[in-house]
């Protein structure tokens, strides 16, 4: 069954400093990986997709088929990066891609 | 439209009362998602519509649960007869094309079952 863990449900950082919100799943076949936001009082949107190795508001991901995680990184967190971040792979290939969350991890960074 | 409208935003409904809740797609996407979250967790996928066709409805919780989209645009998610563990965010999405695009989200619909 596939299955998203984020250990994280809180994680709290000064401004400045660098943040990793961690992603382990268990997925068959070779799932694509993205990771959506939620801003306070917004709706979920998507922040970055790693089969683009894009780079969104100073937010990187890095895939370890290994240890099958997809940790979201930034150097310097920012106020405004607070927010509620979830981590979702989807069923790849020719698949429409279901997604499935993991239960989320809420972002706060103090000035 | 510009993006994906989901109406109501909030709904109060009795138990045993039957609600319909309405997305309207980004024009043109083809694919169409309805998810539920619960407080506190994650979006969880509920089903899925290519234009027309449902071509998933794996986790829709219990048969009173149906969702429709006849014409390939709007859909409706409607639920029977609502008991308390329904109450949820309901949250429609839609995309153009392959999954690796990622979706866009509408702000969702919140059921209260009371």
């Amino acid at each position: 069954a596939q299955r998203v863990t984020q250990p994280e449900k809180l994680l709290s950082v000064f401004k400045g400093a660098p943040v990793e919100l961690k992603c382990n799943y268990s997925y068959s076949g070779s799932p694509e990986l993205f990771w959506y936001v939620q801003y306070s009082r917004q709706r979920l949107q998507l922040l970055l997709r790693h089969i683009s190795r894009e780079s969104i508001k100073g937010f990187t991901a890095d895939l370890n088929k290994g240890e099958t995680s997809f940790h979201l990184k930034k150097p310097f967190a920012q106020e405004e990066d607070s927010a509620m971040y979830y981590c979702a792979p989807s069923a790849g290939g020719t698949s429409y891609g279901k997604l499935t969350f993991g239960q989320g991890t809420i972002l706060t960074v103090h000035p | 439209g510009a993006g994906v409208s989901q109406s109501p935003r909030y709904k109060v409904a009795k138990r045993g009362q039957d609600v319909a809740l309405r997305c309207d797609p980004i024009s043109g996407h083809v694919s169409l998602f309805w998810y539920q979250q619960a407080l506190g967790q994650g979006p969880e996928f509920l089903t899925y519509f290519q234009n027309e066709a449902q071509l998933d409805k794996s986790g829709l919780p219990s048969d009173r649960f149906f969702a429709e989209r006849p014409e390939g645009s709007v859909s409706t998610l409607k639920i029977q007869r609502t008991q308390q563990e329904d109450s949820a965010v309901y949250l429609c999405a839609s995309s153009a094309g392959r999954a690796y695009y990622g979706y866009t989200f509408g702000s969702g619909t919140r059921l209260t079952v009371v």
